[in-house]
């Protein structure tokens, strides 16, 4: 079982600020890991799935990188808008197996 | 709409009860996979279907199953409820076996009185 922590709990950012946040996870058994964005009342959406040591995604004004010896990833948001305010859900897989999700960071963006 | 459908939105039912849960995967895609949210816990893996096969077990409970029809649409059957098996059950489809990235219905939100 692999076991992912995600931090911080919950972010309070500025609109127009850049911000991140860190998803760690067992590096052992190692198959992909996926980030998701999760709006209240709505179903989680995929953002990005990364399998390689190194993989950078970016998809718009957020982008997110892995580092699989190390067992992180970060998901970084540009110049922060009030539509990103969501729950940031981070999982890992290890091939067929379900995925291990951790408790999301919630971010709030204040205009 | 994600294309993953899940029935009922909402579910109210009493403690010793056995419900149903639905969900029907985005065309096209073969492989199922159910997850219950509790409160404050994160997504738990409960069961992976692909194309009618069971694929693998999580944190799933004797007193749940589930099965994958020749249509690809599936069903999480609860029974004997208890008060804590109230959560939100999430159904998601991918296209493969692996679990590359996959689509979320909405979720149907248990609650046992």
């Amino acid at each position: 079982i692999l076991n992912v922590e995600q931090s911080p709990q919950s972010l309070h950012v500025q609109e127009g600020d850049s911000t991140n946040f860190t998803c760690s996870f067992p590096s052992s058994n190692f198959y992909a890991l996926h980030w998701y964005r999760w709006e209240t009342a709505k179903s989680p959406e995929a953002l990005f799935v990364m399998t390689l040591n190194g993989d950078e995604k970016k998809k718009g004004r957020i982008s997110a990188t892995l580092n699989t010896k190390e067992g992180y990833s970060y998901l970084y948001i540009k110049g922060s808008q009030p539509e990103d305010s969501a729950t940031y859900l981070c999982a890992s897989s290890g091939s067929a197996d379900g995925l291990t999700f951790g408790k999301g960071t919630h971010l709030i963006i204040q205009p | 709409d994600s294309g993953v459908t899940q029935t009922p939105k909402h579910l109210i039912t009493a403690t010793g009860q056995r419900v149903t849960l639905r969900c029907s995967p985005r065309s096209g895609d073969l492989s199922v996979y159910w997850y219950q949210q509790s409160l404050d816990q994160g997504l738990q893996f409960l069961i992976h279907y692909y194309n009618g096969e069971e694929r693998a077990k999580g944190n799933i409970l004797e007193r749940f199953s589930a099965q994958q029809f020749p249509d690809l649409h599936s069903e999480l059957n609860l029974s004997s409820l208890e008060l804590g098996d109230s959560a939100l059950y999430f159904c998601a489809s991918s296209v493969t076996e692996a679990s590359y990235g996959y689509t979320f219905g909405s979720g149907t939100r248990l609650t046992v009185v």
